[in-house]
């Protein structure tokens, strides 16, 4: 069973910093594209980042460009998204996907929740 | 970057009743677009891939019509399982979302 498992959430303050993280298992996670979206409450769904298998290529939503950094271990079937810089605007549910060399996503974990308050 | 806009961000119907939502690219997309169903505290659930290909498992009340810059979702006899927000996704390059439409019971 494919499975995307998100970790690292909680309350942080604002300016403070937090690392997700997103465990793959069930398919060859090396193969595959990787995504951070983001939902913030109530609202619609942002796209955040995305990395390519390879790590060859990496972009970022201009939101978060410069404040956010994604990343992946292909050996631990990880991708990691740390977040410096946090805002009150960054406060959501993150989701990993999962793309495939069309670029359309294949599967999503169940999110996460983020909070930036004081 | 692109730019996705999704028409109406909310829609009253009834069981029954034939939607349609609309979704406009700032560019031209050829069919790199997709469509999610997303209810409260899940993730979003793939529809429509390719701008006209029902992904497997999805009812077939489900169709998607549109290529370049103008697409469209209709569900042909709303059903009460289909009372959710709707989103319209660009895979073009990197992606967009729509705003999402919430379709409603009337």
């Amino acid at each position: 069973e494919v499975q995307l498992v998100e970790s690292g959430g909680g309350l942080v303050k604002p300016g403070g910093s937090l690392r997700l993280s997103c465990a793959a298992s069930g398919f060859s996670f090396n193969s595959y594209n990787m995504n951070w979206v983001r939902q913030a409450p109530g609202k619609g769904l942002e796209w955040v980042s995305f990395i390519t298998y390879s790590r060859s290529y990496i972009y970022y939503a201009d939101s978060v460009k410069g404040r956010f950094t994604i990343s992946r271990d292909n050996a631990k079937n990880s991708l990691y998204l740390q977040m410096d810089s946090l805002r009150a605007e960054d406060t959501a549910v993150y989701y990993c996907a999962s793309s495939d060399s069309t670029n359309l996503v294949d599967n999503w974990g169940q999110g996460v929740l983020v909070t930036v308050s004081s | 970057d692109i730019q996705m806009t999704q028409s109406p961000s909310t829609l009253s119907a009834s069981v029954g009743d034939r939607v349609t939502i609309t979704c406009r690219a700032s560019q031209r997309i050829s069919s790199w677009l997709a469509w999610y169903q997303q209810k409260p505290g899940k993730a979003p659930k793939l529809l429509i891939s390719k701008a006209s290909t029902l992904e497997s498992g999805v009812p077939s009340r489900f169709s998607g019509s549109g290529s370049g810059t103008d697409f469209t979702l209709t569900i042909s006899s709303l059903q009460p399982d289909d009372f959710a927000t709707y989103y319209c996704q660009q895979y073009n390059t990197y992606w967009t979302f729509g705003q999402g439409t919430k379709v409603e019971i009337k």
